[in-house]
């Protein structure tokens, strides 16, 4: 079975601050990793994802994620955050053959003036 | 193109009624997925279509959920006998093909609210 943790339900940072978002998972088999972004009132939209190649990963918006096997970790980060970066952000992960999606339970980010 | 549609956008229905919620899907998407968000429970997966072949109903949380897709295009999940615990916000995604790195496109979702 695989799963995913989110640490931290609610982050807030100051506009220019650096972004982290933390997501660890337990997989028994290589995993596919992925980081979604909802905005309010709407679906869920693909920030980046991992699929084994290289283990940093850049995606849309600035955003990176770096994939640590050995802490199975695959946190989010940006070095500065905007305002327009408020949104709720799912870290996911799918095995195999079974490719729907098992997501954390979420973070939500604020950003300060 | 068009992303991932859903209608309706809002449902509100008494419990006990049956509910329908339709998902159409990127043009040239084998794959499509239900998942249910609620803030109890998360994101979570309820139903995968691929192809031809049989679905992945591992996810549907009672024998009152179902799911068709019709002419490997369209789908409807479709919730019998509401309860209150259904009110979640229903999304579909899909994907080019059923490999798990592939990307999911999801649609806006269809907020069910049973009073």
């Amino acid at each position: 079975a695989q799963s995913v943790t989110q640490l931290g339900s609610h982050v807030s940072v100051s506009e220019g601050a650096l972004v982290l978002l933390r997501c660890n998972y337990s997989s028994s088999v290589p995993p596919y990793l992925f980081w979604y972004v909802q905005y309010p009132n709407q679906g869920l939209q693909l920030l980046l994802k991992y699929t084994s190649a290289a283990t940093l990963v850049k995606g849309i918006n600035g955003f990176e994620a770096e994939f640590k096997k050995s802490e199975t970790s695959f946190h989010l980060t940006k070095p500065s955050a905007h305002m327009s970066d408020a949104a709720e952000y799912f870290c996911a992960v799918s095995t195999g053959t079974a490719s729907k999606l098992t997501f954390g339970t979420g973070t939500r980010l604020q950003v300060t003036l | 193109g068009a992303g991932v549609s859903q209608s309706p956008s809002n449902k509100v229905t008494e419990k006990g009624k049956d509910v329908e919620l339709r998902c159409d899907p990127i043009s040239g998407h084998t794959a499509l997925y239900w998942y249910r968000q609620s803030l109890g429970q998360g994101l979570e997966f309820l139903i995968y279509f691929q192809g031809n072949s049989a679905p992945d109903k591992s996810g549907l949380p009672s024998d009152r959920f179902s799911a068709e897709r019709t002419g490997g295009s369209v789908s409807t999940l479709t919730i019998q006998r509401t309860q209150q615990e259904d009110s979640a916000v229903y999304l579909c995604a899909s994907s080019l093909d059923w490999r798990s790195s592939t990307e999911q496109y999801f649609g806006p979702g269809t907020r069910l609210t049973v009073t």
